[in-house]
């Protein structure tokens, strides 16, 4: 029973334009929120959170949307770049529940085209 | 420059034997995890330790084995009892009890062959 879901494997954008990476997750219990973004044959790193107080976190170029009513939740990138191009992971945890409890989703291949 | 540290990289190993995994960490974290990852799935917990000389069970710790002796280590040992021991093995650590963000090593690739 999959808690996270992220339902498209790849997406592919063309650079300069926007990504827009989804997540879904059915645990009410969830309050606290994170992206990962992993390269191949590396490990994932932080890239932005949110917490369930509140709808949007924005850091950069980077922004998450969190809609609790719908339990979903979406990354932006814009404008992106090559770089972007990685697995990004969506991440579920209760608030204070230590990292144990966190729950991934399979990830979306995000491919940035020239 | 603080960090996880991994190794080895990549590490092959005949069927029916045990080999363990490196993890060292010089954040000061107070828990470790060790995850698996396969080709089209998310990150699954194996085992974790919130302190020095405890660890937990994950979600699927049949045929690994850990400790945690140090602070700074969490070795993790693939046995010859873990069927499908052919993965992508990530350690991560954290601040503990709390903290809801974990911080990844490199990785490393553990084939059987």
């Amino acid at each position: 029973d999959q808690q996270v879901k992220q339902n498209s494997p790849s997406l592919s954008v063309q650079e300069g334009r926007i990504s827009i990476l989804n997540c879904d997750y059915t645990n009410s219990m969830f309050d606290y929120f994170l992206w990962y973004k992993k390269y191949p044959a590396e490990g994932p790193t932080f890239l932005i959170s949110i917490s369930s107080i509140k709808d949007k976190n924005e850091d950069g170029r980077f922004t998450v949307f969190l809609n609790k009513s719908a339990k979903h939740l979406s990354l932006h990138i814009v404008p992106s770049q090559p770089g972007d191009s990685a697995v990004y992971f969506c991440a579920a945890n209760v608030a204070g529940g230590g990292a144990d409890g966190l729950t991934f989703g399979k990830g979306t291949h995000l491919i940035i085209q020239p | 420059d603080g960090g996880i540290t991994q190794s080895p990289k990549y590490l092959f190993r005949k069927e029916g034997q045990n080999v363990t995994l490196s993890c060292e960490q010089n954040l000061n974290h107070d828990a470790m995890y060790w995850y698996r990852q396969d080709p089209g799935q998310g990150l699954r917990l194996i085992y974790y330790s919130q302190i020095v000389n405890d660890f937990q069970k994950g979600d699927i710790a049949e045929g690994y084995s850990v400790s945690r002796e140090k602070k700074e280590s969490f070795p993790l040992t693939v046995t010859s009892a873990q069927k499908n021991p052919t993965a992508f093995y990530l350690c991560a650590s954290s601040w503990g009890q709390g903290s809801t963000e974990a911080f990844f090593g490199q990785g490393t690739r553990l084939t059987v062959v």
